[in-house]
């Protein structure tokens, strides 16, 4: 039973371009949720999806949006990319709305140049 | 605006002795406490958990305890193991999922 897998493991940017994250739940979990983790801070929560549709969102600007597939995969879009977005972004996946047990995939590094 | 503030960076026990992780938090909406491990290259896995109507629960060596009216949580590991070095996060749960900043325990035989 494949656990929480996320796409790519690193990434290198530079300032003002856009990237495209993705993230494959557990197997029969259909709630998708996404964290940023600075250096040396713990996980911020961004959004969470449920059923296609963005459910709850913290406190990220706009340049940072979503999406759910029919398949409840889901991925991560940030424009015009910004030094301070350089983080480890993870997907956790549940079963269900809310904050249940969580499970993480292992992150994407991305850097920004 | 942190509201899960774990203020300890590291924290270093002898094989065999209690770790003693603490927490405090700041809004009384947080219903439910969590706390997970995280080993290098990989996600923060979920370890234990603890209602806001509860003040204690127990799994195996980990123990969490709930100080509401302090706004406090620790997690006791009795008795540590090399294995545990990691480092452990504290979350609390209201509308969203916040977490504190992680402390790093290392373990030594």
């Amino acid at each position: 039973d494949a656990g929480v897998t996320q796409s790519p493991t690193h990434l290198i940017k530079t300032r003002g371009q856009q990237v495209t994250l993705r993230c494959s739940p557990k197997s029969g979990h259909d709630t998708v949720s996404w964290y940023q983790q600075a250096l040396g801070q713990g996980p911020q929560f961004i959004f969470q999806y449920y059923e296609e549709e963005e459910r709850q969102r913290g406190n990220f600007p706009d340049r940072f949006s979503g999406h759910q597939f029919p398949n409840y995969s889901s991925e991560l879009n940030v424009n015009a990319l910004l030094l301070g977005d350089s983080a480890l972004y993870l997907c956790a996946s549940s079963l269900g709305p809310g904050y249940g047990e969580q499970f993480f995939g292992p992150g994407t590094r991305l850097t920004v140049l | 605006d942190q509201q899960v503030k774990q203020n300890s960076p590291s924290l270093s026990v002898q094989e065999g002795r209690i770790s003693i992780l603490n927490c405090d938090y700041t809004n009384s909406m947080f219903d439910y406490f969590l706390w997970y491990k995280k080993y290098p290259a990989e996600g923060p896995t979920f370890l234990i958990s603890i209602s806001s109507i509860k003040d204690k629960n127990e799994d195996g060596r980990f123990t969490v305890f709930l100080n509401k009216s302090a706004k406090h949580l620790s997690l006791h590991i009795v008795p540590s193991q090399p294995g545990d070095s990691a480092v452990y996060f504290c979350a609390a749960r209201y509308y969203d999922m916040r977490f504190g900043a992680g402390t790093r325990l290392t373990v030594k035989p």
